[in-house]
C-alpha cells in the first residue's frame, strides 16, 4: 500500500455540488498539507495541519474546508464546486525531524483529478 | 508576487549530457531548498535538498548548488538519462516564520531527455 492515499484518484462533478477528496497516511507524520497544481503552474497550497488541533489556511483557502479526523486523516471539502476549482489535488504529508538535513521533506499522494462541469 | 521562479518550461538534453535546471527566489527567510520529480499521473517525489548554510549537496548523478548572494539555485544531472524525463518542481522553506515548514514550490520545469 502507498503511504500517502488519495481517493478518488478521478472524479468529475457539476457546478454547486459538494465534493470531499480523502487522504490517508501510513506515515505516523503529524504534519499534513492540501496542494492543488493546475497546468503549467507549480503545487499551490490550499490548508495544512500541523497536528490533529492545528489546522490553518494556505495561499488559496477560499472556496475549501478541511477536517483532520485523525492523526493518519485530512479530508478537503469543496462545499460548493465551480469550474475554476477543476485541478489536480495532491495531499502530502512530513516529518521535519526526519528530513534531510533538517529540510522538511514532503511525502505526495499520488493526487485527485476533479473536474467540475 | 511569485517567491520561488522557475524561468525556464522546458528544457530538453542528450542522453549522457548534463543537464542544468535553475531556480531563482526572493525570500531571504527561506532557509532550506529542496527538488522534487514529478512523472505523469504519480505525485512528486522527493529529490535533493540543501541547507542555506551550504553551497552545494551531491546525491550520485544529482547535485544541488546555493548562491545565496544572487538567491539562484540550480539542480545539475550528470549524466542524464532517458529515465530522468519528468518535471522537476523547486520548492523553499523556511523555519524561521510563524508558520514554519510550509513549502512554496516554482512552476516546474519538464526535462526530456533524449535517447
Amino acid at each position: 500500500d502507498a503511504d500517502v492515499t488519495q481517493t478518488p484518484r478521478n472524479r468529475i462533478t457539476k457546478t454547486g455540488k459538494r465534493i470531499m477528496l480523502e487522504c490517508s497516511q501510513t506515515k505516523g507524520h503529524d504534519r499534513m498539507y492540501w496542494y492543488r497544481q493546475d497546468p503549467g503552474l507549480g503545487l499551490r497550497l490550499i490548508y495544512y495541519s500541523f497536528d490533529v488541533k492545528d489546522i490553518n489556511k494556505g495561499e488559496i483557502s477560499d472556496g475549501y474546508s478541511v477536517s483532520r479526523q485523525a492523526q493518519a486523516k485530512f479530508s478537503l471539502s469543496l462545499e460548493s464546486a465551480i469550474p475554476n476549482q477543476t485541478a489536480l489535488y495532491f495531499c502530502a504529508t512530513s516529518d521535519p525531524g526526519q528530513g534531510a538535513g533538517g529540510a522538511n521533506v514532503l511525502t505526495f499522494g499520488a493526487g485527485s483529478r476533479l473536474t467540475v462541469l | 508576487d511569485q517567491q520561488v521562479k522557475q524561468n525556464s518550461p522546458s528544457l530538453s538534453v542528450q542522453e549522457g549530457r548534463i543537464s542544468i535546471l535553475n531556480c531563482d527566489y526572493t525570500n531571504s527567510m527561506f532557509d532550506y531548498f529542496l527538488w522534487y520529480k514529478k512523472y505523469p499521473a504519480e505525485g512528486p517525489t522527493f529529490l535533493i535538498s540543501i541547507s542555506s548554510i551550504k553551497d552545494k549537496n551531491e546525491d550520485g548523478r544529482f547535485t544541488v548548488f546555493l548562491n545565496k548572494s544572487a538567491k539562484h539555485l540550480s539542480l545539475h544531472i550528470v549524466p542524464s538519462q532517458p529515465g530522468d524525463s519528468a518535471v522537476y518542481f523547486c520548492a523553499a522553506s523556511s523555519t524561521f516564520t510563524r508558520n514554519a515548514g510550509k513549502s512554496t514550490f516554482g512552476d516546474g520545469t519538464t526535462l526530456t531527455v533524449k535517447p
